[in-house]
């Protein structure tokens, strides 16, 4: 079946620079992407979405970039500070807001002091 | 407004007992899903109700699984006879229509 998978499954970023954590999906019917943060002990929190008529959005110091053409999907945070350590899922789904999400396996983000 | 409720935030079940967890969606959410994950494992969908109805059950293992969303109350995920392999974190997602998704903290479950 269709699965959204994830480059790398840990980063270390030393603190104050930028991360960026990739992922591919395969379901060329997908539509909306969202990143998840997830702390430990704790439940996924949204942290931005895109739609597919979109290419690029901008949050409070993180980045979403999509490209479309090869399945491509990136997470840009800026600045990293200690609170940015996590693990970082992307999800996605063809039908906003009516339909389950499809998750990657996560990227381990540690930021060093 | 409070955020989605999950309870219990722990449960301890051996093997043969039964496992209900609950979750409350966000005021004006009528849309709940539910998600497993293992450790170091990404979330996997389980199933998707609206009020009194599933939508999408395509995630649910066929045996001893079942949900339900009532008109009144919590979501009720129910798993019956459990075995070890159903230790795991069960997440819910609460919606309204055509918005994003809010994740409660989650129920760790144990199977001794």
């Amino acid at each position: 079946g269709e699965s959204v998978g994830l480059h790398l499954p840990t980063l270390s970023v030393q603190e104050g620079d930028n991360s960026i954590i990739n992922c591919a999906y395969s379901n060329s019917a997908s539509d909306y992407f969202i990143w998840y943060k997830q702390e430990s002990g704790k439940g996924p929190q949204f942290i931005i979405d895109i739609r597919s008529n979109m290419d690029k959005r901008q949050g409070q110091r993180v980045t979403v970039l999509l490209n479309k053409t090869v399945k491509h999907l990136s997470l840009q945070i800026a600045a990293t500070q200690p609170g940015d350590s996590a693990v970082y899922f992307c999800a996605e789904n063809a039908n906003f807001g009516n339909e389950k999400l499809t998750f990657g396996t996560g990227t381990r983000l540690t930021i060093i002091p | 407004n409070a955020g989605v409720m999950q309870n219990p935030r722990h449960l301890v079940r051996r093997r043969g007992q039964e496992a209900r967890l609950r979750c409350s969606p966000m005021k004006g959410h009528s849309h709940v899903y539910w998600y497993r994950q293992l450790p170091e494992e990404g979330l996997k969908f389980m199933v998707y109700l609206q009020k009194e109805n599933i939508i999408d059950e395509s995630g649910m293992p066929k045996e001893r699984f079942s949900a339900e969303f009532p008109k009144e109350g919590p979501s009720i995920l129910r798993i019956q006879q459990v075995v070890r392999g159903d230790s795991a974190a069960y997440f819910c997602a609460t919606q309204r229509q055509n918005t994003e998704a809010f994740f409660g903290q989650g129920t760790r479950l144990t199977v001794v």
